[in-house]
């Protein structure tokens, strides 16, 4: 059981670049989102989705976007990467019903740098 | 909104002394509240969650936590202090009323000394 799947791990950008970040899990979660951990910040919310063909917007937007097309796989898009866009990026996936679902598995990371 | 606040960002204790993190919770509905752990270059891991079933929960690893509604505080405990603790813990609540969704405390990263 491999859990939740983030793809690559480490990843190098230049400015203005697009590129997908991958996650995919085998848990048959309806849950999926999108995270990204900056020092002093902890883990804002980017986006989120409740099920295939769902997604909604998190704390934090704005550059990125999404589809789910399926319940496996949550790709994370960067439309024109930036310096600002450097960050460890973190996928979850849990069931959506609480309360006693509501644990959330994550992925291992991406650390993304935009040069 | 539902939101957690963690307080102190680094905390160092001695080998075998207790630990104590902080996380006080805003809500106006019973929350869910979790504790997770982040061991370097690693992703997050659940320690333990309070879904409103008893009022301590312990979780993996020798850690429990205590909610108290008087208090707002769901503070994460361990008597006594392993080496292999350090790490950065986060403290989340889980939004309702809606779209469900983790809000996560700014984390506070916890130092073990010899």
């Amino acid at each position: 059981n491999a859990g939740v799947t983030q793809t690559p791990k480490f990843q190098v950008l230049k400015t203005g670049q697009s590129m997908t970040l991958q996650c995919a899990q085998d848990m048959n979660h309806e849950y999926m989102s999108w995270y990204r951990q900056d020092p002093g910040m902890g883990l804002r919310l980017i986006h989120y989705s409740v099920g295939a063909g769902i997604t909604d917007q998190g704390e934090v937007p704005n550059g990125y976007n999404v589809s789910r097309s399926t319940t496996e796989d949550f790709p994370l898009r960067l439309l024109s990467a930036a310096p600002s866009q450097t960050s460890v990026y973190f996928c979850a996936s849990s069931y959506s019903t609480p309360p006693t679902n509501t644990e959330a598995f994550f992925g291992q990371g991406t650390r993304l740098t935009v040069v | 909104a539902q939101s957690v606040t963690q307080l102190g960002s680094h905390v160092s204790v001695s080998e075998g002394a207790l630990v104590l993190l902080r996380c006080n919770y805003s809500s106006s509905v019973p929350p869910y509240l979790f504790w997770y752990v982040q061991y370097p270059n690693q992703g997050l891991q659940l320690l333990l969650k309070y879904t409103s079933a008893a009022t301590l929960v312990k979780g993996i690893n020798g850690f429990e936590a205590e909610f108290k509604k008087s208090e707002t505080s769901f503070h994460l405990t361990k008597p006594s202090a392993h080496m292999s603790d350090a790490a950065e813990y986060f403290c989340a609540v889980l939004t309702q009323g809606g779209s469900e969704k983790l809000v996560f405390g700014k984390g506070t990263k916890l130092t073990v000394n010899p």
